[in-house]
Formats: C-alpha cells, structure tokens, sequence
C-alpha cells in the first residue's frame, strides 16, 4: 500500500465547476501536509499547506482531517490555468511523500 | 542564486555508462534533496543532505547510486552502469529550514537510458 494514495484521475471539468481532490495517508505520525502543482514537464510547486484548521487561498480551499488521515483540495471557479497535476504531499521527519498526483484538465 | 539549477536538463545514456547530475541549491538553504519521479508517477525520495552531511540515503535504489555535497552547497548525484530503469527525471530540492516542507525544486534532469 503506498504511503499517499490519490484518485489518479484524469478529471476533464468546464471552465467555472468546481472541483474537488482527495487524498489519504497512512503514517499517523505525519506532522506537515501540502498540495502542490506539477505543469508538464516542469517541476513540483508549493501550491498550499494544509491545516487541521482549514484554510482558503482564494478559489482553493485545503482540508485536513487527521483523525481519518484524510486531505481534500477544493477548486471552485476552475480555470484554463489551473489544469496541472496535484500533488497531496505528507511530511514526517526530513522528507516530503509524494502521492502520484491528480490530473486535472479544465476545458473551455 | 535566485533559484534550484539542476544540469544537465536532459542527457541520454548508454546503458552501461556513468552519469552525473548537478544541482545548485538556493544560496544558504541548508536542507538539499534528491528526488527520482518516473513517468505519471510522484517523485519518490533518494538522499537528503543538511549541509554537507548526509543523513538519510534510505531511498537511494542500489549501491549503484551516490550522492555527495562536499561543502554543503553544490550537490551530485552519480549513477554507475546506468540501466534501463534508471530513466526518469531527477529532481533536487532545497529548503532553508531543517525538517520542514515547502520545498524549492529545481527543473530536474530528465535521464534516458537507451
């Protein structure tokens, strides 16, 4: 079983829906969890980091829900720009675990 | 620098053959990674380095691969008798805080072994 796991996708929505990524993780000693972005061909990028709180950045909204281990990225309003792969990463310790990324296109 | 710098971008090699990868990390960041991401895959962890010290080669794939940053800036990773499944993109990270995420990577260099 691996140590993030993600619906890989691809998710094909219209430009305005709304739409939403989730993401599990098995080690419950986890202490930091972020989502980033990875365009094609280019490398990862800190998108946000997630909080057991919530917390919005603009049209995206991270959630945390460490009793079930559990991460969710909502995108309302998508547009063109946003279509990438989303990355659900967990950290303990040094290292960044990367899940194997959602693929998201927002067509016109 | 401004940013991660990996060289080469690309390079293909014959099976067989020694490469090595370059990264240049932010300037003063402490924390360097290397990461291996295969195609549709998640960049899986090799080797982290805080300054020129090595503490974690837990993921690096055989005693093929090695890794070494001397003075704590510049780093290499260096693969020995390449194979075919060592084709991948080779991804280096910095970050200036110790054990915590929102990593810089840099653009990677993808290998082919052929």
């Amino acid at each position: 079983r691996k140590e993030v796991e993600q619906d890989p996708g691809p998710f094909n929505v219209p430009e305005g829906a709304t739409v939403a990524f989730n993401c599990t993780y098995s080690n419950s000693a986890s202490q930091s969890f972020f989502w980033y972005r990875q365009d094609c061909r280019k490398e990862p990028k800190l998108l946000m980091s997630v909080y057991s709180s919530g917390n919005e950045d603009g049209r995206f909204t991270a959630q945390l829900n460490r009793a079930s281990q559990y991460i969710s990225l909502l995108i309302r309003d998508s547009k063109l720009s946003d279509s990438a792969t989303y990355l659900c990463v967990v950290n303990w310790g040094r290292q960044l675990t990367f899940g194997s990324g959602t693929q998201l296109t927002v067509l016109p | 620098g401004a940013g991660v710098s990996q060289s080469p971008r690309y390079k293909v090699a014959k099976r067989g053959q020694d490469v090595a990868l370059r990264c240049d990390p932010i300037s003063g960041h402490v924390s360097l990674f290397w990461y291996q991401q295969a195609l549709g895959q998640g960049p899986e962890f090799l080797t982290y380095f805080q300054n020129e010290a090595q503490l974690d080669k837990s993921g690096l794939p055989s005693d093929r691969f090695f890794a070494e940053r001397p003075e704590g800036s510049v780093s290499t990773l260096k693969i020995q008798r390449t194979q075919q499944e060592d084709s991948a993109v080779y991804l280096c990270a910095s970050s200036s805080r110790v054990g915590e995420g929102g990593y810089t990577f840099g653009s990677g260099t993808r290998l082919t072994v052929v």
